[in-house]
């Protein structure tokens, strides 16, 4: 069974940072690619970055380019999101996601991680 | 880039069908057999029914289906059931290994 666990989240202040895990487990995590997805408060969901499969193209939303950083560790199997420069805007829940039946499905889903970011 | 464009409700009463639409550009949608729809109940984490605008996963029942023509994309559920009713994302590729999603529907089982 596919698992993905995020974990990580919290309140920050404006211009502040914070590092989320994604834990996977249930499928072959060093020959997927992944995904951030968040949703802000009663909103709609909003792709954030992708991440090829051995860490080595990147890909992120215009909204978080040059703040936000997606990595991963195949040898952990485990997802990263490190977030800078933190605005009130970022403030959402966010999940990770992986791509198998294609490369742009986000095929399964973790339960999510709450980031808050208020002064 | 704005979200893709979808209806904020729909309606419908147990066993019909309703069609989403999900409208964007030949940039997007247009532009690529890469739309993938989403199922989110309340509190619950996105489901994904339908990718590369027809497929559907194993497991998601053949009531669901996906089209498109053009720049505009749609879901559609035949013999809607209670259970059903749930928040629905269409999301496309707009190169540049990016993605964009619509602005999401709530589907009410009347």
């Amino acid at each position: 069974e596919v698992q993905l666990v995020e974990s990580g989240g919290g309140l920050v202040q404006p211009g502040g940072s914070l590092r989320l895990s994604c834990a996977a487990s249930g499928f072959i995590f060093s020959s997927s690619w992944m995904h951030w997805v968040r949703q802000a408060p009663g909103k709609g969901l909003v792709w954030v970055s992708r991440i090829k499969s051995d860490g080595s193209a990147t890909h992120y939303a215009d909204s978080v380019k040059g703040r936000f950083t997606i990595s991963r560790d195949n040898a952990k199997n485990t997802l990263y999101l490190e977030m800078s420069s933190l605005r009130v805007e970022d403030t959402a829940v966010y999940y990770c996601a992986n791509s198998i039946r294609s490369l742009v499905s986000l095929d399964h889903w973790g339960q999510g991680t709450l980031v808050t970011v208020s002064s | 880039q704005s979200a893709l464009t979808q209806p904020r409700s729909v309606s419908g009463s147990p066993g019909q069908s309703v069609t989403i639409s999900c409208t964007g550009t030949s940039s997007d949608v247009g532009g690529y057999n890469y739309v993938s729809w989403y199922q989110q109940h309340p509190g619950k984490a996105p489901k994904l029914i339908i990718y590369d605008v027809s497929k559907r996963p194993s497991g998601v029942p053949d009531l669901f289906s996906g089209s498109k023509s053009g720049n505009t994309a749609s879901l559609t559920i035949s013999g809607l059931q209670a259970e059903d009713e749930a928040d629905y994302y269409c999301c496309s590729y707009v190169g540049s290994y990016t993605l964009l999603f619509g602005g999401g529907t709530k589907l009410t089982v009347l």
